[in-house]
């Protein structure tokens, strides 16, 4: 069975460019979470969605925004890079939204977005 | 506020030594306590898990954490380590939702 796949893997952006960033969830999934990770620190909570609808989001400005498709599938908009939001951007997805219920986030590779 | 406390940012340990990541958590109640591991590149595979009940819990890999309440620890360890061990590791906490808090990480350097 496929894990969660994110796309694309690495890219490159100017200061000011909008990006989206795709996940796929493993198949059956109905959650999907983003978290944004620096270099050199743990994972960000950036948004949860469950059955589309956003279930919870972190501390993070307005220039980022997701959404979820009928497919469970998602997406993270960035607008108005910054320098500092160079990051790997993580994707995992469960069951349901809660861990309690289904124990466990299964995090795809990331797509690494690099802003000059 | 909930946060997670990952002491150690390198640790280095010899091949075949035994290993101890420590990992503070800060909750009002108990909460789902995780370890992950990061290789280079890559995404986060989890080891193991602490919801309830037992305080020792097996992972994958070899790796076991102990939860303690008393010291709000989560220390993973590991009696014998291998090269291929190397890689960032995270702990991270939640109070039931999928929204994971993560320590800082630590970076383990296997000596061959």
């Amino acid at each position: 069975d496929a894990g969660v796949t994110q796309s694309p893997t690495h890219l490159i952006k100017t200061r000011g460019q909008q990006v989206t960033l795709r996940c796929s969830p493993i198949s059956g999934h109905k959650s999907v979470s983003w978290y944004q990770q620096v270099l050199g620190q743990g994972p960000q909570f950036i948004f949860q969605y469950y059955e589309k609808e956003e279930r919870g989001r972190g501390n993070f400005p307005d220039r980022f925004s997701a959404r979820q498709f009928p497919n469970y599938s998602s997406e993270l908009n960035v607008n108005a890079l910054l320098l500092g939001d160079s990051a790997l951007y993580l994707c995992a997805s469960s069951w349901t939204g809660t861990i309690y219920s289904t124990g466990e986030l299964f995090f795809g590779e990331g797509s690494r977005l690099t802003v000059l | 506020a909930q946060s997670v406390t990952q002491p150690d940012i390198h640790i280095t340990v010899s091949e075949g030594a035994s290993l101890e990541l420590r990992c503070n958590y800060s909750y009002g109640a108990t909460p789902y306590l995780f370890w992950y591991v990061q290789s280079p590149g890559q995404g986060l595979q989890l080891l193991l898990k602490y919801f309830s009940g037992d305080t020792l819990v097996q992972g994958i890999k070899g790796f076991e954490a102990e939860f303690k309440r008393s010291q709000s620890s989560f220390n993973l360890r590991k009696p014998s380590v291998h090269w291929s061990d190397a890689a960032e590791y995270f702990c991270a906490g939640t109070g039931g939702g999928n929204k994971l808090t993560f320590g800082t990480g630590t970076q383990l350097k296997v000596e061959l």
